[in-house]
C-alpha cells in the first residue's frame, strides 16, 4: 500500500500563510486524507481530515484536488508554535493510521 | 496537556528486566493503539485494541506483550528487550470505527524507553 509523498522540509515566515502539499496518486474512492502534526517532544496531534470537499476548522484548511490525487494543508497565519512535523495520511475508514515521513515545518520570526 | 496519559515518561531497563508501560484515557474511547517511534522517524503501528480485544498485531516480536484490562487502560509488558528497542512508545485512543468512522486518534506524549 503506497503511502503519501510530502516534501521533507519547508520553511515559512511567521504570520505568513503556509501551504503544505501532499501527493496521494494511488488513493481509492473510500480513502480519507488525514493530517496530523507532531510538535517537538509531544505525541502526534490531529489537525484535519477530508474526503472530496475542501474542509476548514479552527486549526487549518484542507484543499483536495478534484481528482483527489493531491491535497494541500493550509495554515492561514503561521506562528512559531506551528513548527512541527506534519503528516499527510491516507486512511481507509476504520483502519489505524500508518504514518509516512512527513514534512518538517520551520517557522522563522 | 493531553487527554491520554502515559506512565512513566522515561524508563531505563536492562535486557533481562521485565517492565510495563501504562496508558489511560477517560474519553469513553473503545479503540486503543500502541505505536513505536525511533528518533527522526515517523510513528510505526504496533497493536490495535477494539473493545478490549486485540484486533491488529503488526508482527511485533513476542518480547512486547500488550494487555487491555478494561476500556480505559492499555498496558505494554516488556521482557528481554534489546538495545534496538529503545524508542518513544506512544499510546493513542479513538472512537471505535464501527461507531464513528474516521474518528481522530488522540495521542499521549509517550514513554521514552532506553534499553541498556
Amino acid at each position: 500500500d503506497a503511502k503519501t509523498t510530502q516534501p521533507n522540509s519547508m520553511e515559512s515566515n511567521e504570520e505568513e500563510p503556509v501551504h503544505l502539499p501532499c501527493n496521494h496518486s494511488t488513493i481509492s474512492g473510500t480513502d480519507y486524507i488525514h493530517w496530523y502534526r507532531q510538535l517537538p517532544s509531544q505525541g502526534p496531534e490531529y489537525v484535519i481530515h477530508g474526503l472530496t470537499s475542501n474542509v476548514n476548522n479552527r486549526m487549518a484548511s484542507l484543499a483536495i484536488a478534484e481528482d483527489r490525487k493531491s491535497s494541500t494543508l493550509i495554515l492561514h497565519r503561521a506562528t512559531l508554535r506551528d513548527a512541527a512535523v506534519y503528516y499527510c495520511i491516507k486512511r481507509n475508514s476504520g483502519y489505524a493510521l500508518n504514518f509516512g515521513k512527513g514534512t518538517s515545518l520551520l517557522v522563522t520570526p | 496537556d493531553t487527554e491520554v496519559t502515559q506512565t512513566p515518561k522515561h524508563l531505563v531497563m536492562g535486557m533481562t528486566n521485565k517492565k510495563s508501560l501504562k496508558c489511560e484515557q477517560h474519553m469513553g474511547h473503545r479503540a486503543m493503539y500502541w505505536y513505536k517511534q525511533k528518533a527522526k522517524k515517523p510513528p510505526e503501528l504496533m497493536f490495535v485494541y477494539s473493545y478490549e480485544k486485540l484486533s491488529i498485531n503488526e508482527s511485533v516480536p513476542s518480547r512486547f506483550s500488550p494487555e487491555c484490562p478494561n476500556s480505559s487502560l492499555l498496558n505494554l509488558h516488556l521482557h528481554a528487550l534489546q538495545p534496538e528497542d529503545s524508542a518513544l512508545y506512544l499510546c493513542a485512543s479513538s472512537q471505535d470505527w464501527r461507531t464513528e468512522k474516521n474518528s481522530p486518534l488522540h495521542f499521549g506524549n509517550g514513554t521514552r524507553l532506553t534499553v541498556t
